[in-house]
């Protein structure tokens, strides 16, 4: 079953400006990762944050992790065209190699 | 050089075919997937694989049997193919259990 389930769905903003998407899932994780996707491409590992962890950095992007609320958010600051790709949440339970996706948010940034 | 790559990027075949998809990996990782992303670009995971031996298989049809002959490569081979199946297939590999996924560029599958 889906385990993350990121909102929102659809994100268009204008270059320069910052962009926050959201990631809420169900169950206990180890860790929660972002990835990026290009379309038509694979998919490429942006940031992972463990459980035991509350914000992380990385460039422009930021990532906080609410085990309470049981929710993620990725920031990206300052974004640029070359931004435009879907972003995915996965999480990570610790049992048996199983990373579960959600169904991404897709980023428009107009130049 | 390409981390993991796989072939073919994209396929068109009719239904009732046989067909495979071969993944390779030089990152010297342990542990290879397989994940399906649909038209809504869902994506599941298929099957595992650790050292290759089968870890996960996602209840997924028998139709579709992976193959690793060493760790380094895990194929997809996949019976009698229905429209279905029609999806993009994504190779991956990584080092250890919760730890960041390689992925390959995808196999775009159209089963017409």
């Amino acid at each position: 079953s889906q385990q993350g389930e990121e909102d929102p769905q659809a994100l268009s903003i204008q270059e320069g400006e910052n962009a926050t998407m959201n990631c809420s899932y169900k169950t206990s994780i180890n860790n929660l990762q972002w990835y990026r996707q290009n379309s038509g491409r694979g998919l490429v590992h942006l940031i992972l944050i463990r459980s035991n962890e509350r914000e992380k950095h990385s460039g422009r992007l930021r990532v906080t992790l609410d085990t309470s609320k049981k929710s993620s958010s990725l920031l990206i600051t300052a974004s640029r065209a070359a931004d435009t790709a879907s972003y995915f949440c996965a999480t990570d339970r610790g049992s048996n190699y199983k990373l579960t996706f959600g169904k991404g948010t897709l980023l428009t940034v107009n130049p | 050089d390409t981390a993991v790559s796989q072939t073919p990027k994209y396929l068109v075949t009719q239904m009732g075919n046989d067909k495979s998809i071969k993944c390779e990996q030089n990152l010297g990782h342990d542990t290879m997937y397989w994940y399906k992303q649909d038209s809504k670009k869902f994506l599941k995971i298929m099957f595992s694989y650790n050292n290759k031996e089968l870890i996960i298989n996602e209840t997924v049809p028998n139709r579709f049997s992976p193959k690793s002959p060493d760790k380094a490569h895990l194929n997809l081979h996949i019976n009698s193919l229905e429209l279905g199946d029609s999806a993009v297939y994504f190779c991956a590999s990584s080092q250890d259990e919760g730890n960041t996924i390689y992925f390959g560029e995808g196999s775009w599958l159209t089963v017409v």
